[in-house]
């Protein structure tokens, strides 16, 4: 049971260009979505979040939308950089409001590729 | 400040053999995470622990998989009589001391391979 989705495996982008990377999820008792960004060969790194109770977060380049209606994120690179070539992991945890643990759970990837 | 370290990166196993994974989480964290990906598979959730405690193992396989944060030392994952389909990638991360950050912080994973 796959309750975060990535349904698109890759994505190739012109370096300047808008990336748009999709994420939609089954389970609505997640509150708290997260995205990581991975290189080959290295773990995972946080890359940027947003809490249930927003429907934007922005942190330079990248932007985050969330529609809770449609069960539904995702994660803008603006401008994309051949640097941003990596595989983009969308994940997604509940209850965090209550201060307790947790489990995150994750995507399957999307691997992006920007092109010079 | 050291990030969250992982030995061996590279671990090759004949079926039948035990491997251990180890994982040192970052300086002040107190909570391991460890994730399995198997090749072009995203991150399964394996066990989370908190020093000397497992709190949730729901991601774990029943048999041959175990784990532990001692309360010296760094986080094992163990796998005993390995067989060709426990060949994947390992990766541990850990988190601050605060159980309301869900911002895991990755290691550079283990990959294990059966022969």
């Amino acid at each position: 049971d796959q309750q975060v989705k990535q349904n698109s495996p890759s994505l190739s982008v012109q370096e300047g260009r808008i990336s748009i990377l999709n994420c939609d999820y089954t389970n609505s008792m997640f509150d708290y979505f997260l995205w990581y960004k991975k290189y080959p060969a290295e773990g995972p790194t946080f890359l940027i979040s947003i809490s249930s109770i927003k429907d934007k977060n922005e942190d330079g380049r990248f932007t985050v939308f969330l529609n809770k209606s449609a069960k539904h994120l995702s994660l803008h690179i603006v401008p994309s950089q051949p640097g941003d070539s990596a595989v983009y992991f969308c994940a997604a945890s509940a209850g965090t409001d209550s201060g307790g643990y947790q489990k995150v759970t994750f995507g399957t990837g999307t691997k992006l590729q920007v092109i010079p | 400040n050291a990030g969250v370290m992982q030995n061996p990166r590279h671990l090759v196993r004949r079926r039948g053999q035990e491997a251990r994974l180890r994982c040192s989480p970052m300086k002040g964290h107190s909570h391991v995470y460890w994730y399995r990906q198997l090749p072009e598979e995203g991150l399964k959730f394996m066990v989370y622990l908190q020093k000397e405690n497992i709190i949730d193992e729901s991601g774990m396989p029943k048999e041959r998989f175990s784990a532990e944060f001692p309360k010296e030392g760094p986080s094992i994952l163990r796998i005993q009589q390995v067989v060709r389909g426990d060949s994947a990638a390992y990766f541990c991360a850990s988190s601050p001391d605060s159980p309301s950050t869900d911002t895991q912080y990755f290691g550079p994973g283990t990959r294990l391979t059966v022969l």
